[in-house]
């Protein structure tokens, strides 16, 4: 079965302090995998799309990563307003493009 | 670029009645609709995929006939909650994707309470 999950649930860091959130899928093959930014109370906000192991994008303070297992975005010196949930999704190879499986979201609070 | 709009962001009904919410692809034209539910602290759960001028696809569990769903235009879809019921109250969010792209862009979602 396809499933997408996200560490930490939840994560906390001063402001400038650097980390990674993490995102592990399980697909038959991956057609694409998408990061997006919800803020509470919003819809989603797309970030990246990444289509191969090695593809590296990047945004601002934002750097997604992609292997074959798993999908990493790293947040160099953050700010205050970088504080949002973060959500991995995956599209499967042999599905329909229309079928994307969102992973539960990692909440990150940046504090001043 | 890829802007999707939804109205109205928020909407209280008494139980019972019936409520609309639409979804706009502003600046591009959507092949394909989504409609999300999402309840507090979780994540996405998809109910159902609209293509222009087709029925739409609904999820498991998900009933057809509580949730009515028309993509009448490559720009917009609707989400009709008929006779709906406090269990019904949630965030509603729509998206879009164009022929070919992978990405769906999100609206902004409709706050939904039935009293």
């Amino acid at each position: 079965e396809d499933q997408v999950t996200q560490s930490p649930e939840a994560l906390r860091l001063q402001e400038g302090e650097s980390s990674s959130l993490n995102c592990s899928y399980t697909v038959s093959g991956l057609r694409g995998l998408f990061w997006y930014r919800q803020d509470p109370g919003k819809g989603p906000e797309f970030l990246f799309t990444l289509y191969s192991a090695g593809e590296e994008k990047e945004k601002e303070r934002l750097k997604a990563t992609l292997t074959k297992k798993e999908s990493f975005l790293h947040i160099t010196a953050p700010k205050p307003e970088d504080s949002a949930t973060y959500l991995c999704a995956v599209q499967a190879r042999g599905t329909s493009y229309d079928k994307v499986i969102f992973g539960p979201g990692t909440s990150l609070s940046v504090i001043p | 670029g890829a802007v999707v709009s939804q109205h109205p962001s928020w909407v209280i009904c008494k139980s019972g009645t019936s409520v609309k919410i639409e979804c706009r692809s502003l600046d591009f034209q959507a092949t394909t609709m989504f409609w999300y539910r999402q309840f507090p602290k979780q994540s996405l759960m998809l109910m159902a995929t609209s293509n222009e001028g087709s029925k739409a696809t609904y999820e498991q569990g998900v009933e057809k006939d509580k949730f009515l769903i028309n993509h009448a235009s490559l720009t917009l879809s609707t989400l009709t909650v008929t006779s709906a019921h406090p269990e019904d109250s949630s965030f509603y969010i729509c998206s879009a994707r164009y022929f070919f792209q992978s990405e769906q862009f999100f609206g902004p979602g409709t706050r939904l309470t039935v009293l």
